[in-house]
């Protein structure tokens, strides 16, 4: 059964405390896998799509990173703004028929 | 770009009575358009997909008679909750995915409907 698991459920970070949120996924026809940021009460927000084990993409103070059976959110230096739910999806299946399956989530909250 | 907007933001209903909820993808032409339901504390959970032009594909466990979707045009899809209850209270969220080359493979999201059944 393809699944995504997120790690850790909330995470609380002095501003500035470096720190890594994890997913793990075991699925079948992995198709790219999406980092997206959700804060309360609004629609997430794309991050980033990574393909290949491998593959790295940074954006400000976050960068993701890929293996064959996980991806890391590694925060850097973070600051109070960048307190949200981070989403991990993995995309399946093919052409218009490929969907997501999202994560629980990891909750992040940075104090000053 | 790839902004995908949603309307209504929130909405109060009675129970029993049904409910439009639009979503629009307001720079690109979406090829395929997908609602999700978020319950609080809980991530998204997929209900349906539609690609324009043909029936809505739904998730297992989602009545296709109580959410009805209509992606009638590359940029609007509807969802419909008809005969509303209150356990059908919820956050509703659409996103859009276009053609191969426009926005990739990534979906873009609207800002989510807030569905309270009174």
């Amino acid at each position: 059964e393809d699944q995504v698991t997120q790690s850790p459920e909330a995470l609380r970070l002095q501003e500035g405390e470096s720190s890594s949120l994890n997913c793990s996924y075991t699925v079948s026809g992995l198709r790219g896998l999406f980092w997206y940021r959700q804060d309360p009460g609004k629609g997430p927000e794309f991050l980033f799509t990574l393909y290949s084990a491998g593959e790295e993409k940074e954006k400000e103070r976050l960068k993701a990173t890929l293996t064959k059976k996980e991806s890391f959110l590694h925060i850097t230096a973070p600051k109070p703004e960048d307190s949200a739910t981070y989403l991990c999806a993995v995309h399946l299946g093919s052409g218009n028929t490929g969907k997501l399956i999202f994560g629980q989530g990891t909750t992040l909250q940075v104090k000053p | 770009g790839a902004v995908v907007s949603q309307h209504p933001s929130w909405v109060i209903c009675k129970s029993g009575t049904s409910v439009k909820i639009e979503c629009r993808s307001l720079d690109f032409q979406a090829t395929t358009m997908f609602w999700y339901r978020q319950f609080p504390k809980q991530s998204l959970m997929l209900m349906a997909t539609s690609n324009e032009g043909s029936k809505a594909t739904y998730e297992q466990g989602v009545e296709k008679d109580k959410f009805l979707i209509n992606h009638a045009s590359l940029t609007l899809s509807t969802l419909t909750v008809t005969s509303a209850h209150p356990e059908d209270s919820s956050f509703y969220i659409c996103s859009a995915r276009g053609a191969s080359g426009s926005t990739g493979s990534e979906q873009y999201f609207g800002p989510g409907t807030r569905l309270t059944v009174t």
